[in-house]
């Protein structure tokens, strides 16, 4: 069984970081295709970033240059660094598993059951 | 604004059929896989279709996807008040090299 916890989330300032783990459990997360997707409060998802199994990755325009998406094989734990943080950034992030490690669109199998960053002063 | 545009709600009664839709361009939907989410309040979404029309295992057959050209369609038969959530869209933008997801359609059944 596919399990993924994420931890971190917490209440930051505006211009703080913080940085999300996704620790897994039954998969390999270096053999898999790794996301993060976003969900404000009483708003939609969003996708945030990718990170292929070569350690290839892609951010949201709204996060480019402020989120860095690494992985730590031998925990086999992804994390999401997050900083200079904004007001808009407030939301439960989802750590999510491809179904398929090489295809872009097969779709979010696995997902964890979220952790919540606040940024408010 | 959401890259896929779902309407925001729809609703019908027990026992119905109902459709979601899901609309986007070249780039996203028509060149790659979409996917269906069910998302009840307060917990992670789900996945319900991948690759335009399958179903993961112990997803019930009363749920079925359809894609043409840009467009997609979730198809909910048989609804059922334990049916009412949350549903979004979602591919990949081969353009942006990004995810992209529909904004969500809230199912009620009445």
């Amino acid at each position: 069984e596919v399990q993924l916890m994420e931890s971190g989330g917490g209440l930051v300032q505006p211009g703080g970081s913080l940085r999300l783990s996704c620790a897994a459990s039954g998969i390999i997360v270096s053999d898999s295709y790794m996301n993060w997707v976003r969900q404000a409060p009483g708003k939609g998802l969003e996708w945030v970033s990718s990170m292929y199994t070569g350690g290839t990755t892609y951010y949201a325009d709204s996060v480019k240059g402020r989120f860095s998406f690494s992985r730590d094989n031998s925990k086999n734990t992804v994390y999401l660094q997050m900083d200079n943080l904004r007001a808009e950034d407030t939301a439960v992030y989802y750590c999510a598993r491809n179904r398929l490690y090489y295809m872009d669109s097969s779709g979010y199998l696995d997902w964890g059951q979220g952790t919540l960053v606040t940024v408010s002063s | 604004q959401s890259v896929l545009t779902q309407p925001p709600s729809v609703s019908a009664a027990p026992g119905q059929m109902v459709t979601i839709s899901c609309s986007g361009r070249s780039s996203n939907i028509e060149n790659n896989y979409v996917s269906w989410y069910q998302q009840f309040p307060g917990t992670a979404p789900k996945l319900l279709i991948y690759e335009n029309n399958m179903r993961p295992s112990g997803i019930p057959d009363r749920f079925s996807g359809s894609k043409s050209g840009t467009s997609a369609t979730l198809t909910v038969t048989g609804l059922q008040t334990v049916d009412e959530a949350d549903y979004y869209c979602g591919t990949w933008d081969s353009r942006l090299s990004a995810g992209v997801f529909g904004g969500g359609t809230r199912l009620t059944v009445l």
